[in-house]
């Protein structure tokens, strides 16, 4: 089956920084490979996502990458702001599987 | 408004005493999918179902069962629960393992 690696498990960045968060995968069928924060006390939200026909893709301050051949996609918050801090969960799933694979998470903390 | 419901929010039981925790859906989706969240483990699937009637162990299934006889409805069940079933439950649906997930709020559970 899939397996989904994400680094780093947490994150430190000052107010205005940019954040990139990295996940590799294992199969290369996975075509799907969304991104969801989960905030404290509160089910993981979806706030992007990217298919493998596709190399990037942005929405505000929110880009996500795809490296196929590398097997591995990237979260990148630019201008980060304290509401920001939350975890962040990657995922993977390949044509045909019935299941979506879930990094471990990464806590990011953004410090006024 | 477009949600997945999950009932209790909080439960505290005890050890082999069967217990219900439920999960509905308002937006006519095919496939729902229970998690558990564990710290340091990330999120786990336990059961996922493709549409009524048809449901599949995911990767921790072992002292839980499902059921879907509703679209909407996706109910888990521990029939005897231990100890280390105490964890925090997501339900989660989506139109197809595809397409962005929509989380419940999380239940946590506590089995003494």
């Amino acid at each position: 089956g899939e397996n989904v690696e994400q680094h780093p498990s947490t994150l430190s960045v000052q107010e205005g920084d940019s954040a990139v968060i990295k996940c590799t995968y294992s199969d290369s069928a996975s075509n799907y490979f969304p991104w969801y924060k989960q905030e404290l006390g509160k089910g993981p939200q979806l706030i992007i996502d990217i298919r493998s026909n596709v190399g990037e893709k942005k929405d505000q301050r929110i880009a996500v990458t795809l490296n196929k051949t590398a097997k591995h996609f990237s979260l990148h918050i630019t201008e980060t702001q304290p509401e920001d801090s939350a975890v962040y969960f990657c995922a993977a799933t390949p044509q045909g599987y019935s299941t979506l694979t879930f990094g471990k998470g990464t806590m990011l903390l953004v410090s006024p | 408004e477009a949600q997945v419901t999950q009932n209790p929010r909080y439960l505290i039981t005890v050890t082999g005493k069967k217990l219900t925790v439920t999960c509905s859906q308002n937006m006519n989706h095919e496939y729902m999918s229970w998690y558990r969240q564990d710290p340091g483990l990330g999120l786990r699937q336990i059961y996922y179902s493709m549409n009524v009637e048809v449901t599949d162990k995911g990767d921790v299934p072992e002292g839980y069962k499902v059921s879907r006889k509703e679209k909407r409805n996706f109910p888990l069940i521990l029939e005897s629960p231990s100890p280390n079933q105490t964890s925090l439950y997501f339900c989660a649906s989506s139109r197809t393992v595809n397409y962005g997930y929509t989380f419940g709020s999380g239940t946590r559970l506590t089995v003494v």
